[in-house]
């Protein structure tokens, strides 16, 4: 069945260091693929998505781009903020049944 | 536009008790998936409802049910409680069903405690 693979975490960094987090996933078809960010004590909110091959999704400095060919959509960004502490989910919709099929999560700690 | 709400925001019950959570989704979104939250298992999803119907469910034993009224709002169940039950619930909206690439708006969510 399908399924996204995140690299576990925590991920410690400190304020304006470059940030990856692997995300690749198992789908039949072309699923659509999202980040969701949840803050300490909240929801869920996405961050970026794609919906189809090479496109690149972006949002407050974020970005990620749907690679097919690697099954892959790492989320980076340039210089992280303590604020951008939180955990950070990858996820899949495929036109096999539409749900959100999640990763485990990352928790990212960014110190000052 | 306001946002998914749910409530309650916290609930703590006791084995064996049934408890139900509500569920609004943004205005215009027809809609509403349920989610399951704990360190465990992680994100899972419960079932989706469009138009009063279910129209997708995960793999959750027949204790967990829902059902959605004809404004769109949907309520969950869990019946007879157990420990494993406690979780963070969270509902998610958009506007139509069996697109994949609309993107599900999420809730505050409702932390149930299970003693």
């Amino acid at each position: 069945g399908d399924s996204v693979t995140q690299m576990e975490g925590p991920v410690t960094l400190s304020e304006e260091a470059f940030l990856t987090i692997n995300c690749t996933y198992t789908a039949t078809g072309y699923p659509s693929l999202f980040w969701y960010v949840q803050y300490p004590g909240e929801g869920l909110q996405l961050l970026l998505k794609a919906t189809k091959a090479d496109d690149k999704g972006s949002n407050k400095g974020f970005e990620a781009t749907y690679r097919k060919e690697t099954t892959s959509f790492h989320l980076e960004k340039g210089s992280v903020q303590v604020s951008d502490s939180a955990v950070y989910f990858c996820a899949l919709s495929a036109d096999s049944n539409y749900q959100l099929i999640w990763g485990a999560g990352t928790k990212l700690i960014i110190k000052p | 536009k306001a946002g998914v709400t749910q409530t309650p925001r916290y609930l703590i019950k006791t084995r064996g008790q049934q408890v139900t959570l509500s569920c609004s989704p943004i205005s215009g979104h027809r809609s509403v998936s349920w989610y399951q939250q704990t360190p465990g298992q992680g994100l899972q999803f419960l079932f989706e409802y469009f138009s009063e119907t279910q129209r997708n469910k995960g793999n959750f034993p027949g204790r967990f049910s829902g059902r959605q009224f004809s404004n769109s709002r949907s309520e969950m169940n869990v019946s007879t409680l157990e420990l494993g039950d406690s979780a963070l619930y969270l509902c998610a909206s958009k506007p139509l069903a069996g697109v994949s690439t609309d993107t599900q708006y999420f809730g505050p969510g409702t932390r149930l405690t299970v003693l």
